[in-house]
């Protein structure tokens, strides 16, 4: 049982860079989210997404986009890379989001240089 | 504007001992209240909720309170054990609303053998 898979673990990206983050679940949740960890601030919600086809701003969504074609799937992509956006990025799912209980990956360590 | 706030960065309590947790929230459409728990290279695991519509929820050593009028909940953990020692995130969401989960900072735990 997989549950909520991330990819890469981890990478380090030159500035200006395109990257994507991978976020897979198999446990057929409708809502999903992408937050970035950051000392002192906690977890910060970037984007989510309700359900497949739906997507929203959280609140630090600049110079980040998501899509969400298909459930299980919810990829984030930085188009040109900063060094800001050096962080812990984690995916998270839940049944629906009236549902109190998120599952989290595993974490994807991004260092921009 | 941060509308989870966990204002003590960190905890340290004896083996045995209670350990308290706090957060405050500014925004009233709150509806549903948790925490998680994270060890360090992990994702956030889920420990417990409430609902707004309660003032208690106890599950087993975690109990959480909810003060709707102060805008402020607590975890108790009793008794501390060493393997409680993680950084605790409260985490609110409006299920009425656009389903946004959104954390606090988080407060470091120690628990001291």
């Amino acid at each position: 049982i997989a549950g909520i898979t991330q990819a890469p673990t981890s990478q380090i990206l030159a500035a200006g860079r395109r990257m994507t983050l991978r976020c897979t679940q198999d446990m057929r949740h409708n809502a999903m989210y992408w937050y970035r960890q950051d000392l002192g601030l906690g977890l910060r919600l970037i984007h989510y997404s309700n359900t497949a086809g739906t997507t929203g701003k959280g609140e630090v969504p600049d110079g980040y986009s998501v899509s969400r074609a298909n459930t299980d799937d919810f990829p984030l992509t930085l188009a040109s890379a900063v060094p800001s956006q050096t962080s812990v990025y984690f995916c998270a799912s839940s049944p629906s989001r009236m549902n109190t209980e998120a599952f989290f990956g595993q974490g994807t360590r991004l260092t921009v240089v | 504007d941060q509308q989870v706030k966990q204002n003590s960065p960190s905890l340290s309590v004896q083996e045995g001992r209670i350990s308290i947790l706090n957060c405050d929230y500014t925004n009233s459409m709150f509806d549903y209240f948790l925490w998680y728990k994270k060890y360090p290279a992990e994702g956030p695991t889920f420990l417990i909720s409430i609902s707004s519509i309660k003032d208690k929820n106890e599950d087993g050593r975690f109990t959480v309170f909810l003060n709707k009028s102060a805008k402020h909940l607590s975890l108790h953990i009793v008794p501390s054990q060493p393997g409680d020692s993680a950084v605790y995130f409260c985490a609110a969401i409006s299920s009425g609303n656009t389903g946004k989960l959104i954390f606090g900072q988080g407060t470091t735990l120690q628990v001291k053998p």
